[in-house]
C-alpha cells in the first residue's frame, strides 16, 4: 500500500513568487492535513481538509492557502513568497475517525 | 491553551533504556502521539495512546501517561543506534478532529555504540 506522496521534494524560489505544493493521500484516506517545519517555530498547523472542504485553520496569514480534490489529492499554495516561509512542508492523511495520521517525506521549499 | 515542551536533547549508549519526557497542557486532549524524524525524513508514527490510558506498550516501546501531571514519557527498550532521530510528541485537541496534531519541540536522541 503506497504511502503519503508529496511533490515535488525539493523547491527553491526567489521572495514575491508563488508556488504549489501537492500531496497524494493514501489510498482510501479522505483527510488531508498540512505542517510547516521550521527550526526556529518547530511543527505548525497549517489547514486540514475532508471531502474538498477545509475543516481546520492554523494561525497563518492568508497567502497561505489550501484546497482538495474529488480524489482526495490536495494541494497548498503560498503567495508572494518571504524569506521567512523557507522550511520542511508536510502533508499527512489519515482515515475519518481515526486517531492515526501518516506523513509524506515533506517539501522543502527554499525562498532565495 | 496548547503548549507542548520537550527537553531538547538525550544521549544514550547502545543497549542501554532510553526515556523521552514531554509535557503538555491541554487537560482536553483526546488522544497523545510519538512521532519519529529520520534526517532529510518526514515523521514516522512510532505509537500513540487514548486519553483515558494509563500505559500502552508496543514491542519495545512502552509508553506512560500521568493525567494529574499532564506528562507523557516514552520510553525505548534496548535501544539501537538506528533510534537516533528526533522524537515529537504531539495532542490532539479536543474538538478539533485528529487531524490538528500540536507539536513539542522534539527531543534529539543520540545513540552511541
Amino acid at each position: 500500500k503506497a504511502g503519503v506522496t508529496q511533490t515535488p521534494r525539493y523547491l527553491i524560489k526567489t521572495r514575491g513568487q508563488q508556488v504549489t505544493l501537492s500531496c497524494s493521500p493514501i489510498s482510501g484516506h479522505r483527510s488531508v492535513s498540512w505542517y510547516q517545519q521550521t527550526p526556529g517555530q518547530g511543527l505548525q498547523f497549517l489547514f486540514e481538509y475532508f471531502s474538498e472542504t477545509q475543516r481546520n485553520k492554523g494561525n497563518f496569514p492568508g497567502r497561505f492557502s489550501g484546497r482538495q480534490f474529488s480524489n482526495s489529492r490536495s494541494e497548498m499554495n503560498v503567495s508572494t513568497l518571504e524569506l521567512g516561509d523557507s522550511a520542511l512542508y508536510l502533508c499527512a492523511s489519515s482515515l475519518e475517525g481515526q486517531a492515526e495520521a501518516f506523513f509524506g517525506q515533506g517539501t522543502r521549499l527554499t525562498v532565495v | 491553551g496548547e503548549d507542548v515542551e520537550q527537553s531538547l536533547f538525550l544521549s544514550v549508549r547502545e543497549g542501554d533504556s532510553s526515556v523521552i519526557n514531554c509535557t503538555y497542557t491541554d487537560s482536553s486532549s483526546t488522544y497523545l502521539y510519538w512521532y519519529k524524524q529520520e534526517p532529510g525524513a518526514g515523521l514516522q508514527l512510532l505509537t500513540y495512546i487514548f486519553s483515558n490510558m494509563d500505559m500502552k506498550q508496543d514491542q519495545r516501546l512502552t509508553v506512560l501517561l500521568n493525567k494529574k501531571d499532564k506528562h507523557l514519557s516514552l520510553r525505548i527498550a534496548d535501544t539501537q543506534t538506528g533510534d537516533s532521530a528526533i522524537y515529537f510528541c504531539a495532542e490532539s485537541p479536543m474538538n478539533t478532529g485528529f487531524q490538528k496534531l500540536v507539536f513539542g519541540t522534539g527531543t534529539r536522541l543520540l545513540v552511541s555504540p
